[in-house]
């Protein structure tokens, strides 16, 4: 069974840093391309960062240059790097598979990831 | 990408079929400029659930309720034979191969009369 359990929300002052975790079993994340979305309270899904099976990563606009993914094969996770934080990236935080053109097909529960003074 | 547009509610009764759409789609002009277009099912404070990718395919598990369709720029997610369990968010996604980022649309509140 494919499971991804995501870790490190915690309130965090603005212009402050955070790194997220997403732990995956049942399958290797070197193998498959991830991906990170976020919902912000009462707002809707936004997609935030992929990284493909071949390593390249990819970014909303909104966080380019300040979020990096990355992914340790080792523990087989997945993380977001996330730095000078502002009120709006308030939100819970997923991770998923991306399987590109077949979808976000696995994901996890979330964490979330509060940015306020 | 630009943004998708999707109504932010709709409505129907059990039994009754509702479709929600998606504007804003690109249409294919080349074999490589193709955006794979998804749809998700989430509940509040769950996480969101795959019903259809690459326009009009289920993955395993998933109720034949629910079907999806593309013309032009738009998609359509239509879920039939309505059931008390269909009243959720159904949020579109634009995957794009050329620019290799995605896109939800602002999603749609589907409430079972």
């Amino acid at each position: 069974e494919v499971q991804l359990v995501e870790s490190g929300g915690a309130l965090v002052q603005p212009g402050g840093s955070l790194r997220l975790s997403c732990a995956v079993s049942g399958l290797s994340v070197s193998g498959s391309s991830m991906t990170w979305a976020r919902q912000a309270p009462g707002k809707g899904l936004e997609w935030v960062s992929d990284m493909y099976t071949v390593g390249s990563t990819h970014y909303a606009d909104s966080v380019k240059g300040r979020f990096v993914i990355s992914r340790d094969e080792t523990n087989n996770t997945v993380y977001l790097q996330m730095s000078s934080l502002r009120a709006d990236d308030t939100a819970v935080y997923y991770c998923a598979r991306h399987r590109l053109n077949y979808g976000m097909d696995v994901w996890g529960q979330g964490t979330t990831v509060t940015v306020s003074s | 990408q630009s943004a998708l547009t999707q109504p932010a509610s709709v409505s129907g009764s059990p039994g009754q079929s509702v479709t929600i759409s998606c504007t804003g789609i690109s249409s294919v002009d080349s074999g490589y400029n193709y955006d794979y277009v998804s749809w998700y099912q989430k509940y509040p404070g769950k996480a969101p659930k795959l019903l259809v990718f690459d326009v009009n395919r289920r993955p395993p598990g998933i109720s034949d309720r629910f079907s999806a369709s593309k013309s032009g720029n738009t998609a359509s997610l239509t879920v039939s034979g309505l059931q008390a369990e269909d009243e959720a968010e159904y949020y579109c996604m634009s995957y794009s191969v050329s620019t290799t980022s995605a896109v939800f649309g602002g999603g749609t509140k589907l409430t079972v009369l």
